[in-house]
């Protein structure tokens, strides 16, 4: 199974910038990637699916690339409710899935 | 909307059984897949196991056989029973919905399970 690593741990950006999130697989997972935001107090809600399609309701200011062992999640205009926890998890090939341990993000 | 709400003692001792419900609301159990995860600021995100809706479950290895998905149908709730527990299983327990058992569209808030005596 893969091992997933994201960077920075934690991000620091003013409402309007953009923000640029990293995972790396430790071996490559295709497309098979999804990303997630968490909020304190709040389930994890997906945000991307297989690397780069947003799931339903998303805004079009969170976009995901990548393929292979390198992924982005790129945030455009910042707003303050977009300061959470955003963590990707590979679904390659078989289970168990396998998660980052996350980029916090705050938005200030 | 689909919501999920994750029940269960908030304390375990060691060497028992941890025993969580998952009540599902907004929908059907039917025709999805339902997996347990769990977060500790040890470990991180843990895969636990899932369970389809015909009943088929796939579990995470690394748990050594201690973990039992089930599902409850007419009362729509999946349930999690993790044996002998020690510290380590000490984490906030998520259940979630996925179409295809893979990524989870639906997560519930999480329960936190500790394991001390």
């Amino acid at each position: 199974e893969a091992v997933m690593t994201q960077s920075p741990a934690t991000l620091s950006v003013s409402p309007g910038e953009s923000a640029t999130l990293s995972c790396r697989a430790s071996q490559s997972v295709t497309s098979n990637l999804a990303w997630y935001q968490h909020k304190p107090g709040q389930p994890p809600r997906l945000l991307i699916y297989g690397a780069s399609t947003r799931a339903t309701g998303i805004p079009a200011r969170f976009s995901g690339s990548g393929s292979g062992t390198e992924f982005t999640l790129t945030i455009s205009n910042l707003q303050s409710e977009d300061s959470a926890v955003y963590f990707c998890q590979q679904y390659n090939n078989r289970p168990p899935w396998t998660f980052g341990q996350g980029t916090k993000v705050e938005v200030k | 909307q689909v919501q999920l709400q994750e029940s269960g003692p908030g304390l375990v001792k060691p060497s028992e059984t941890l025993s969580l419900t998952c009540s599902v609301s907004g929908g059907s159990i039917s025709s999805y897949y339902w997996t347990w995860i769990r977060q500790s600021p040890e470990k991180g995100l843990t895969w636990i196991g899932f369970i389809y809706s015909t009943g088929s479950t796939i579990y995470n290895p690394s748990l050594n056989g201690r973990v039992t998905i089930s599902l409850d149908t007419s009362k729509n709730q999946i349930s999690l029973r993790l044996t002998s527990v020690t510290a380590a299983d000490t984490a906030v327990y998520y259940c979630a919905r996925g179409f295809y058992g893979d990524y989870q569209d639906a997560w519930g808030q999480g329960t936190l399970v500790t394991v001390s005596s």
